[in-house]
């Protein structure tokens, strides 16, 4: 079964740019998760999708942050415009299922904001 | 409110050594509690999970760990170290829901 796949791996943009990143969950998975990772800190979820729908958005910065999961199977994360504090490696997730079920994570995308 | 605290930012042990790797938690709830290892410029790594049942839980590569209540701990072993064992390990937990709630991380060392 293919995994999580996450694009582009790396990138690198100058502060008030703006930058997207795509997302494939594993196919069948009705969870899908964006989490951020600071160098040195563990993961902190932005957004948690089920199908579609949004289930916890709290920790995302929505003046500048935004995500969306159309058709309930690929989502793109934005940021628009970026600052130097949003360098980190984002994370996509997903799940089968709500309650406890594993988590199975892509290889992240890693932002450096200049 | 949920938390988790990983003791220890770095740990450092010789191949063939004890590996241990400390938990502890704070969850208002009965959790759910999972390691995940992390890799260089890799993704995270599902090592093993506790949710009921057996207290002591094993994992790939290895790895166990024992969910103590009465200590609010879910430590990480492995009997003897070995190189490939080089990494950052997370400990994580949810609480009645699927939102993970992380700890700081560990970076494993392992030495000749």
């Amino acid at each position: 079964e293919a995994g999580v796949a996450q694009s582009p791996r790396y990138k690198i943009i100058e502060k008030r740019q703006s930058v997207a990143f795509w997302c494939n969950p594993i196919s069948g998975h009705a969870t899908l998760y964006w989490y951020q990772q600071i160098l040195g800190q563990g993961p902190k979820l932005l957004i948690q999708f089920q199908n579609n729908g949004v289930v916890d958005d709290s920790q995302l910065p929505k003046d500048r942050f935004s995500a969306e999961r159309l058709k309930g199977v690929d989502s793109t994360l934005k940021i628009q415009p970026a600052k130097l504090e949003d360098s980190a490696v984002y994370l996509c997730a997903s799940s089968s299922a709500r309650g406890g079920e594993t988590q199975y994570f892509g290889p992240g995308t890693r932002l450096l904001v200049l | 409110a949920q938390s988790v605290t990983q003791l220890g930012s770095h740990v450092s042990v010789s191949e063939g050594a004890l590996v241990l790797l400390r938990c502890n938690y704070s969850s208002s709830v009965p959790p759910y509690l999972f390691w995940y290892v992390q890799y260089p410029n890799q993704g995270l790594q599902l090592l093993l999970k506790y949710t009921t049942g057996a207290t002591l839980v094993k994992g790939i590569n290895g790895f166990e760990a024992e969910f103590k209540k009465s200590e609010t701990s879910f430590h990480l072993t492995k009997p003897s170290a070995h190189m490939s064992d080089a990494a950052e390990y997370f400990c994580a937990l949810t609480g009645g829901g699927n939102k993970l709630t992380f700890g700081t991380g560990t970076q494993l060392k392992v030495e000749l």
